[in-house]
């Protein structure tokens, strides 16, 4: 069984357009992120949830908006697409609440975005 | 100045060669270091964690943290082709708060 996945994987869409990137997990986790990893590999936050509720929000363009509709899922919608938001996009999880879990996050699979 | 600092490498070793891959950081308050390993188009997969300063083991991997120097490392002995990755170092401030990622090494080990 997948613990975290994301639903596209891959994504090419054009400059201006709207597209959404969906990541659910299995793992009983109460704590979800996205994550943009640049070409030089560089792993950014972008959000933290934590039990449906946003803890951190980077500094992010408001292009960006994450929705959690439960626990298990945080979704990420991306309006009036850019070249610079080019990148590979990762989802993980957490269970921040129980110390020997906390270290650990898990991460999906990555959703390659390509804006042309 | 980035809080967490890594070498981006790449870095090239023959197969059996003990690798050092380093980061440092600027914030004392860090007490949770991370190692993690990200294979070519997979997501990051946590290696090692330690706690506060010292050394710990786990097979060919030994991770060392010296808080006073504000640097931390991870060694791989007996290196194997199958070690070829980036190795991201994170660290923590404390339980349940936000992950500082180093911008990975890139290992490739020649067989």
């Amino acid at each position: 069984d997948t613990a975290v996945s994301q639903t596209p994987k891959y994504l090419v869409t054009q400059m201006g357009n709207d597209k959404s990137i969906k990541c659910e997990q299995n793992l009983g986790h109460d704590t979800m992120y996205w994550y943009k990893q640049d070409s030089k590999k560089f792993l950014k936050i972008m959000f933290s949830y934590n039990n449906k509720e946003l803890i951190i929000n980077e500094t992010v363009p408001n292009r960006f908006s994450p929705k959690s509709p439960d626990k298990a899922h945080l979704n990420l919608h991306i309006n009036s697409l850019e070249l610079g938001d080019s990148a590979v996009y990762f989802c993980a999880s957490s269970q921040a609440g129980r110390l020997a879990d906390s270290y650990e996050q898990y991460f999906g699979p990555g959703t390659r975005l390509t804006v042309t | 100045q980035k809080e967490v600092e890594q070498d981006p490498g790449p870095l090239s070793v023959p197969e059996g060669a003990i690798v050092s891959l380093n980061c440092t950081y600027s914030n004392s308050a860090f007490q949770y270091f991370m190692w993690y390993r990200q294979y070519s188009r997979k997501g990051p997969e946590l290696l090692m964690y330690t706690y506060s300063s010292g050394n710990k083991e786990d097979g060919r991997f030994t991770a060392q943290v010296d808080k006073s120097s504000k640097y931390i490392s991870l060694f791989i002995r007996d290196s194997q082709p199958s070690d070829s990755a980036t190795y991201l170092c994170a660290m923590l401030k404390g339980v349940g708060n936000q992950f500082y990622f180093g911008t990975g090494t890139s290992l490739t080990v020649i067989p």
